[in-house]
């Protein structure tokens, strides 16, 4: 199996910050990576896929990097709409997702 | 437009075999690329992936619950349909179907869940 660990686990910032969220994933998984959103009572939305790359109608703050190991989900300037929580998912092998991450207002 | 819905019991018993269906539209999984997968969450928790079927009837499964699910598809009335056999109030959650697409990224393809149903609550109880 492999584990994915995001950190924080919950996050507080303001209106107009820059936000970064860690994903850890157990063993290299290249750059099979994908991060959601998902905000109460709604299904999660897909914003990152392949580790970097944007899916279509997401906003160009949302931004991701890394690969092995290690990734970054970044918002260049928090949104009020921005504020739910974050998943980062693994797809090298089966899938599975982190624990997720809070995003709250400050 | 592709959507999907999930349906089933929202109650069931200690030891019983939950079904669930994913009725889908605006794609066909005998397309090349596509796939349909199942996730839950219990209420107030993080979300769990249990099993993925694809066009080429590859399935997988979660390591830890692979011995209790079963992922089928039903190509011609659009549905996948996953079941779990001898449920326990922890598997008290929300249950959700998507849709599983790829990009192509540098010569690579990376899957996804690009589009979700809005769940379906099952409650285990007796």
């Amino acid at each position: 199996d492999i584990q994915m660990t995001q950190s924080p686990s919950s996050l507080s910032a303001s209106v107009g910050d820059r936000v970064t969220i860690t994903c850890r994933a157990s063993q290299s998984i290249s750059t099979y990576l994908n991060w959601y959103q998902q905000k109460p009572g709604q299904a999660p939305k897909l914003l990152i896929y392949a580790a970097s790359s944007l899916q279509s109608g997401v906003p160009s703050r949302f931004s991701g990097s890394g690969s092995g190991t290690d990734f970054t989900l970044t918002i260049s300037s928090l949104q009020p709409e921005d504020f739910a929580t974050y998943y980062c998912q693994q797809s090298y092998s089966a899938r599975s997702f982190g624990q997720g991450t809070k995003l709250e207002i400050k | 437009q592709i959507t999907l819905k999930e349906s089933g019991p929202t109650l069931v018993k200690p030891t019983q075999t939950l079904t669930l269906t994913c009725t889908f539209s605006g794609f066909s999984l005998s397309t090349s690329g596509m796939g349909v997968g199942w996730i839950r969450q219990p209420p107030g928790k993080a979300l769990e992936w249990l099993a993925l079927i694809y066009w080429d009837d590859d399935k997988r499964y979660s390591p830890s619950l692979k011995s209790r699910l079963t992922i089928t598809k039903d190509t011609s009335n659009n549905q996948v349909v996953l079941t779990m056999t001898n449920m326990d109030p922890v598997d008290t959650a929300t249950y959700f179907c998507a849709h599983t697409g790829r990009g192509a990224v540098a010569g690579q393809y990376y899957y996804y869940m690009d589009v979700w149903g809005k769940g379906t609550t099952v409650t285990v109880s007796s």
